[in-house]
C-alpha cells in the first residue's frame, strides 16, 4: 500500500540554525500539507501546497518557514532560523482529488531545538 | 472560523467493553467532512473513520462507528469490543468541502487519550 514517508525521523539542531524536513508524498497525490504537533498539544495546520504554490497557510507559517517541491517527488519544509518553540513533531500529509480527499499522514519528524 | 472541541482529555475502558469518545464542533457551513484519527505511541496519524455531513447515515468501520448529530454539531466515536491495540490518542477533525480552491486543511481537536485495561 502506498504511504507517505518522512526523513529524518528525528532532527536535533541548535537555535538559529536552518533545518530542512523532507517528505515523499504518495505518488499520484496532488495536495500536500505540513502540520505541527507540540508535545502534548493538538495537531496544528501549517501550510497546504497545490499546483506548485501555497494554497493556504496558517498564522504559524511566518517568514521563517518555506515549502518547496524541488523535483516532483519530494516536498520539503524549511525553517530558516530555528527557535526553541519550533521544537515539535512535524507531519507531512498528502491527498488526491477524491471527493472527500482523505489526507494520508507520514510518520512525522521530531524536531528538537536546543 | 471552525473549531473542534474534545472535552474528554482521558478515557479508560476494559478490554472487550464499549467506549464512546465525544467531539463537538462549530461551523456555519452546511457541507463538510468529519474524521476520527488515531495516534498510537508511534505518533503516526491513522484515519479511523470519516463522515460526510450530507449523509444522514452514521459511518461504520468494523468495530468503530460514529454518532453524527448534525443539528447538535456532535460527532462521537464508539469503539466496540475494545482491544489492547486500540490504546492511543484519538483526534476528531473537521474539513471544509473542496470546492475549487477552498481550503483542505484539517482542524483538529485537542485529543482524547484512551487507555484499554486488560
Amino acid at each position: 500500500e502506498p504511504e507517505v514517508t518522512q526523513t529524518p525521523s528525528h532532527q536535533v539542531t541548535q537555535m538559529g540554525q536552518e533545518v530542512i524536513l523532507r517528505c515523499v508524498p504518495i505518488s499520484n497525490h496532488l495536495y500536500f500539507y505540513w502540520y505541527r504537533q507540540i508535545l502534548g498539544q493538538k495537531v496544528e495546520f501549517l501550510v497546504s501546497f497545490y499546483n506548485n504554490e501555497i494554497s493556504e497557510k496558517s498564522e504559524i507559517f511566518d517568514d521563517q518557514f518555506s515549502v518547496e517541491r524541488p523535483d516532483g517527488s519530494n516536498f520539503t519544509l524549511k525553517i530558516r532560523s530555528t527557535k526553541l518553540e519550533d521544537s515539535a513533531m512535524y507531519f507531512c500529509a498528502s491527498s488526491g482529488l477524491a471527493v472527500y480527499n482523505e489526507q494520508f499522514f507520514g510518520p512525522g519528524t521530531r524536531l528538537t531545538v536546543l | 472560523a471552525q473549531t473542534v472541541t474534545q472535552s474528554q482529555p482521558e478515557m479508560s475502558v476494559q478490554e472487550a467493553e464499549t467506549v464512546t469518545l465525544s467531539c463537538t464542533y462549530d461551523t456555519s457551513e452546511s457541507d463538510y467532512y468529519l474524521f476520527w484519527y488515531k495516534q498510537p505511541p508511534s505518533r503516526q496519524m491513522i484515519l479511523v473513520i470519516r463522515q460526510e455531513a450530507y449523509k444522514q447515515q452514521n459511518a461504520t468501520e468494523n468495530r468503530f462507528s460514529v454518532n453524527f448529530q448534525k443539528a447538535a454539531k456532535s460527532f462521537s466515536l464508539k469503539i466496540s469490543d475494545s482491544q489492547l491495540g486500540d490504546a492511543a490518542m484519538y483526534f476528531c477533525a473537521y474539513r471544509s468541502p473542496n470546492y475549487g480552491g477552498a481550503t483542505n486543511k484539517l482542524i483538529f481537536g485537542t485529543g482524547t487519550l484512551l487507555a484499554v485495561q486488560p
